[in-house]
């Protein structure tokens, strides 16, 4: 969907760097979330965001950290990448006025070598 | 561990037959079951959700069947199209708290 746009789209890095991702929204959701998709694991959440002034821990934050700089704007930052973090990586929205449907961005896939 | 269980991870059909995923859940407070379809380069979408107040749910040639006692649900798609190959991914929600689980996906191939 184009109205929630990740960069990069792909990224190679390396052991050791800190790696920053960005998801932007221009749909006027409130909540916004971070997720990791892995074969056969399907989605897990690393990190939420209900407003602002409001971040939460998903199942798997170690070793990841956010920051909502707006409302439209929820980066996820990994400060020291390791090779099990090589994933593709997923930033979604929703509004809490209107239901629970999830729009996911396109991805960006991420290679720690 | 994994609340909500997926199966089977692939699934190749012929196109015109039943294509059938099946999820279990564990926690019985789960009352919002959502179904993704997510094709190759793409982030996941809605394709059809569940509450536990209906057995049954159908939109189009997608079929939702829902059963609380066994804590089970399935995604149906009648006359499969090779345009519905794609990965799919059921989900569980608690409605108060708005976070979706996951279930591992299912990469459907319809055949020709």
């Amino acid at each position: 969907d184009a109205d929630v746009t990740q960069t990069p789209r792909n990224r190679i890095t390396k052991t050791g760097k800190r790696i920053m991702l960005e998801c932007s929204q221009t749909k006027g959701h409130d909540r916004m979330y971070w997720y990791r998709q892995d074969p056969g694991l399907g989605l897990q959440l690393i990190y939420y965001s209900f407003d602002v002034k409001d971040i939460n821990k998903g199942e798997i934050s170690d070793g990841y950290s956010v920051s909502r700089q707006a409302q439209a704007k929820f980066s996820l930052s990994l400060e020291s990448a390791i090779p099990n973090q090589t994933a593709l990586y997923f930033c979604a929205t929703s509004d809490s006025r209107t239901g629970f449907e999830q729009f996911f961005g396109p991805g960006t896939r991420l290679t720690v070598l | 561990q994994q609340q909500v269980k997926q199966s089977p991870q692939s699934l190749i059909v012929q196109k015109g037959g039943i294509s059938i995923i099946n999820c279990a859940y564990e926690n019985t407070a789960f009352d919002y079951f959502p179904w993704y379809q997510q094709f190759p380069g793409k982030g996941p979408a809605l394709l059809i959700a569940i509450r536990p107040d209906v057995s049954e749910k159908k939109e189009g040639r997608f079929t939702i069947s829902f059963n609380k006692s066994a804590k089970q649900f399935s995604l149906h798609i009648m006359d499969s199209q090779p345009g519905d190959s794609a990965t799919y991914f059921c989900a569980a929600s608690i409605t108060a708290g708005n976070m979706l689980t996951f279930g591992g996906g299912t990469r459907l191939m319809v055949k020709p």
